[in-house]
């Protein structure tokens, strides 16, 4: 079975630009998180999604935003990049409030 | 607000030399404590989910064990694969349908041959 897969793997944006990344769940799952770890820090939420629905928003700007697929994949914007954004952007897919397992991540650095 | 705080931030170890990390909580109710492996540049693993005090579990030369306010990661006899980031989070039941995961800073294991 393949685990929870992102894309892209590494990813250079320049100031203010816009980024997606995106994340297929594992087979099954419905819910689907997305979490920012920045160097030395754990994960910390930004967003939780289960059948299409938000159900959580962690403390983030406006300038994030998220969506969730009628296949439960799901996508993260961001918009108008600051340096301050770049960090590992982890997207974790659970059957529902069980175990999450996290896909291998995408690297974002902002110039 | 829910709180994480692992300790220590670092651990060194010779192989064979078994230890303990600790993971200490603080929330409204808790629904669940999980223990995830993370190596350099890789997604977190996960290893265990505890759900209420004097529950234990063990995987291979790891055993997870929780109070109502701490866990404990036994790491026994380790091996240098041992080594990574060990990050504790927990769910808390206050959450609702918001099954989101406050996590620790993480404690960096390294063990020596």
């Amino acid at each position: 079975d393949a685990g929870v897969t992102q894309s892209p793997t590494h990813l250079i944006k320049t100031r203010g630009q816009h980024v997606t990344l995106r994340c297929s769940p594992i087979s099954g799952h419905k819910s689907v998180s997305w979490y920012q770890q920045v160097l030395g820090q754990g994960p910390q939420f930004i967003f939780q999604y289960y059948e299409k629905e938000e159900r959580g928003r962690g403390n983030f700007p406006d300038r994030f935003s998220a969506r969730q697929f009628p296949n439960y994949s799901s996508e993260l914007n961001v918009n108008a990049l600051l340096l301050g954004d770049s960090a590992l952007y982890l997207c974790a897919s659970s059957f529902y409030g069980s175990e999450a397992f996290f896909g291998q991540g995408t690297r974002l650095t902002v110039v | 607000e829910d709180q994480v705080t692992q300790s220590p931030e670092a651990l060194r170890l010779q192989e064979g030399e078994s230890s303990s990390l600790n993971c200490s909580y603080t929330v409204s109710g808790l629904r669940g404590l999980f223990w995830y492996r993370q190596d350099p540049g890789k997604g977190p693993e996960f290893l265990f989910t505890l759900y209420s005090a004097g529950e234990e579990k063990e995987k291979e030369r790891l055993k997870a064990t929780l109070t109502k306010k701490e866990s404990f990661l036994h790491i026994t006899a380790p091996k240098p694969e041992d080594s990574a980031t060990y990050l504790c989070a927990v769910q808390d039941i206050s959450g609702g349908s918001n099954y989101k995961l406050t996590f620790g800073k993480g404690t960096l294991l390294t063990v020596n041959p």
